[in-house]
């Protein structure tokens, strides 16, 4: 079945800091991929997504490409901020197997310190 | 447009006692799913409901159910409530016709139970 990996947190930063937060998958079909974040004590946010491989999908300064060859879709940012600080869930949807419930990771905590 | 609205926000129940929590879409949506989110366990799928019919579930007891009516709100039910189904209860809603389309979700409704 589906599955999606990410790196284990918590991630631990400073201000103004590079970010990777490594994501892989594994899909039976062609599944479209999402970032989404979670900042405490609220629900999830779409951060951002790709639909096909090479795409590129970005916002906030966030970005993450979608790479077939390597079942990748790692979320970058070239400089965090402490405002960042929360929890990244990597997700695909692969509607091959009739359904289209996304599969989520485990999520990863960032903290970004001042 | 509107996002995502669950209620109640946070509640508070004892052992036994059952709960239900509601959850209207995003206008236009046709599918309403469920998730339970706990530290431990993370974010897991519970049902998802589409055109008022269950079209997926998770692997979680019949003491959780759900239902969806003819103008899409959503509403699940937990029945003899045990200490361990304290967790958050994400609501999302989605078009739910292909793969690429975002689910959307709401704030969640906090449910402690004592």
């Amino acid at each position: 079945g589906d599955s999606v990996t990410q790196m284990e947190g918590p991630v631990t930063l400073s201000e103004e800091a590079f970010l990777t937060i490594n994501c892989t998958y594994t899909a039976t079909g062609y599944p479209s991929l999402f970032w989404y974040v979670q900042y405490p004590g609220e629900g999830l946010q779409l951060l951002l997504k790709a639909t096909k491989a090479d795409d590129k999908g970005s916002n906030k300064g966030f970005e993450a490409t979608y790479r077939k060859e390597t079942t990748s879709f790692h979320l970058e940012k070239g400089s965090v901020q402490v405002s960042d600080s929360a929890v990244y869930f990597c997700a695909l949807s692969d509607a091959s197997g009739g359904s289209y419930i996304p599969t989520f990771g485990r999520g990863t905590s960032l903290i970004v310190h001042p | 447009k509107a996002g995502v609205t669950q209620t109640p926000r946070y509640l508070i129940k004892t052992r036994g006692q059952q709960v239900t929590l509601s959850c209207s879409p995003i206008s236009g949506h046709r599918s309403v799913s469920w998730y339970q989110q706990t530290p431990g366990q993370g974010l897991q799928f519970l049902f998802e409901y589409f055109s008022e019919t269950q079209r997926n579930k998770g692997n979680f007891p019949g003491r959780f159910s759900g239902r969806q009516f003819s103008n899409s709100r959503s509403e699940m039910n937990v029945s003899t409530l045990e200490l361990g189904d304290s967790a958050l209860y994400l609501c999302a809603s989605s078009r739910g016709s292909d793969s690429g389309n975002t689910i959307y979700f709401g704030e969640g409704s906090w449910l402690t139970v004592v």
